[in-house]
């Protein structure tokens, strides 16, 4: 079974401090894994993803991950936080079987706050 | 090139009714996703169709719900007598065709539909 773990529910961080909110995963197969964001009553938005080749992918809003397949972990990560930036987290992860992806498994979300 | 568009943004229905859910999904993908966020929850996989098949529905509820998404028009979620538990937001999320140069692994997601059953 596939599954994604976000061990934290809540990160609060003040503005200007570099940021982290974890992901570990689980799965049979190879993983593609993506970082979405949500804002109040609004949809998911792609921030980036890892599929293969650099384990420091950069995304958007100044935001990047860091694949560890050892540690099956990806972590996001921000150099100076945003106020701005306080939202819903998700990690999600596809496993990759042959020449077929399927669907989209989700954490349970970090809800990222900044205060000023 | 427009988005994943859901409708209706919001939609109220009294316990017994049915809710119809639509998604129209990128220009050029196949294959849609549904997905639904209880409140303080986070994303529950429902099913997932390409056109006129469903190739997973592992997570639909075994009763009331169905989904469709025929050759022509959008993939339809449907929810028939509703009851209070079904309150919540319902996303749909569309890709292009496995295999394909244009499919780069992401889902795109639509804005999602709030269903309050009274």
């Amino acid at each position: 079974a596939q599954s994604v773990a976000q061990p934290e529910d809540q990160v609060n961080v003040a503005e200007g401090n570099p940021l982290t909110v974890k992901c570990t995963y689980s799965v049979s197969g190879n993983p593609y894994l993506f970082w979405y964001v949500q804002y109040p009553n609004r949809g998911l938005q792609f921030l980036l993803k890892y599929i293969t080749g650099d384990n420091l992918v950069k995304g958007s809003y100044g935001f990047e991950a860091e694949f560890n397949k050892s540690q099956t972990s990806f972590h996001l990560k921000k150099p100076s936080a945003l106020v701005s930036d306080s939202a819903l987290y998700f990690c999600a992860v596809r496993v990759s079987r042959g020449s077929t992806l399927g669907r989209l498994y989700f954490g349970r979300g970090t809800q990222l706050t900044v205060w000023p | 090139n427009a988005g994943v568009m859901q409708n209706p943004r919001h939609l109220v229905r009294r316990r017994g009714q049915e809710a119809r859910l639509r998604c129209s999904p990128m220009k050029g993908h196949s294959h849609v996703y549904w997905y639904r966020q209880l409140p303080e929850e986070g994303l529950k996989f429902m099913v997932y169709l390409q056109k006129e098949n469903i190739i997973d529905e592992s997570g639909m509820p075994k009763e009331r719900f169905s989904a469709e998404f025929p050759k022509e028009g959008p993939s339809i979620l449907r929810i028939q007598q509703v009851v209070r538990g079904d309150s919540a937001a319902y996303f749909c999320a569309s890709s292009p065709p496995e295999g394909l140069k244009t499919n780069t692994g992401e889902l795109f997601f639509g804005e999602g539909s709030r269903l309050t059953v009274l």
